[in-house]
């Protein structure tokens, strides 16, 4: 099956820094999401993104389908911006979603 | 939107009993529902899919006898756990998917478990 791979595994920054996370893929995709898991276990959808660049706020990604990759940039990071951000990707029409080991971010005030 | 509830939030029972969690999708209809199982610091690991009206097709290692699923309507679908023991204690969550021409998927709050 097609292999995620996720890194920094974690991240440690402080309040105001910017960052970038990264999702490589092995295979073509037709889904890709990028998901903040909250504390409290909610996942959070961030994007749904299997080509081109998206932004919403502080947060954008850009998804090189070509080159199997996808990139979550997050500006000026908050305190509540922790928590884990997954990757999910699926290959095909109703494909399941097979998600990454995800990232910890920790934002220090 | 794409609002998805799941309940009970967190469940603690005793070791064989059954536990079962709803989850149902507020505002849209899901064709496709999959459940997740997330053990402490993991990934999620997909336990099966089911789709409205059809019997669930379980991952590998799932026992489908023990993890019974039901996707009666297009806007809820339940998991019970069966004779529950300590080791299925995990945060269950469940992933509705869109009847569009996507395929994105969106969340459940998720169930924590916990076998006494």
């Amino acid at each position: 099956g097609i292999q995620v791979e996720q890194s920094p595994p974690d991240l440690i920054l402080q309040e105001g820094a910017n960052s970038t996370l990264r999702c490589n893929f092995s295979d073509s995709v037709n889904n890709l999401q990028w998901f903040h898991q909250n504390p409290w276990g909610q996942l959070i959808n961030l994007f749904y993104i299997p080509s081109g660049t998206k932004q919403n706020g502080r947060l954008s990604a850009t998804t090189v389908a070509t080159e199997r990759y996808s990139l979550l940039y997050i500006s000026s990071s908050q305190t509540t911006d922790s928590g884990v951000y997954f990757c999910a990707v699926s290959t095909g029409a109703n494909s399941k979603l097979t998600f990454g080991k995800g990232i910890t971010l920790s934002v220090r005030p | 939107g794409a609002v998805v509830s799941q309940h009970p939030s967190w469940v603690i029972c005793k070791s064989g009993t059954s536990v079962k969690i709803e989850c149902r999708s507020l505002d849209f209809q899901a064709t496709t529902m999959f459940w997740y199982r997330q053990f402490p610091k993991q990934s999620l690991m997909l336990m099966a899919t089911s789709n409205e009206g059809s019997k669930a097709t379980y991952e590998q290692g799932v026992e489908k006898d023990k993890f019974l699923i039901n996707h009666a309507s297009l806007t809820l679908s339940t998991l019970t756990v069966t004779s529950a023991h300590p080791e299925d204690s995990s945060f269950y969550i469940c992933s509705p998917r869109r009847a569009s021409s996507y395929n994105e998927q969106f969340f459940g709050p998720g169930t924590r478990l916990t076998v006494l």
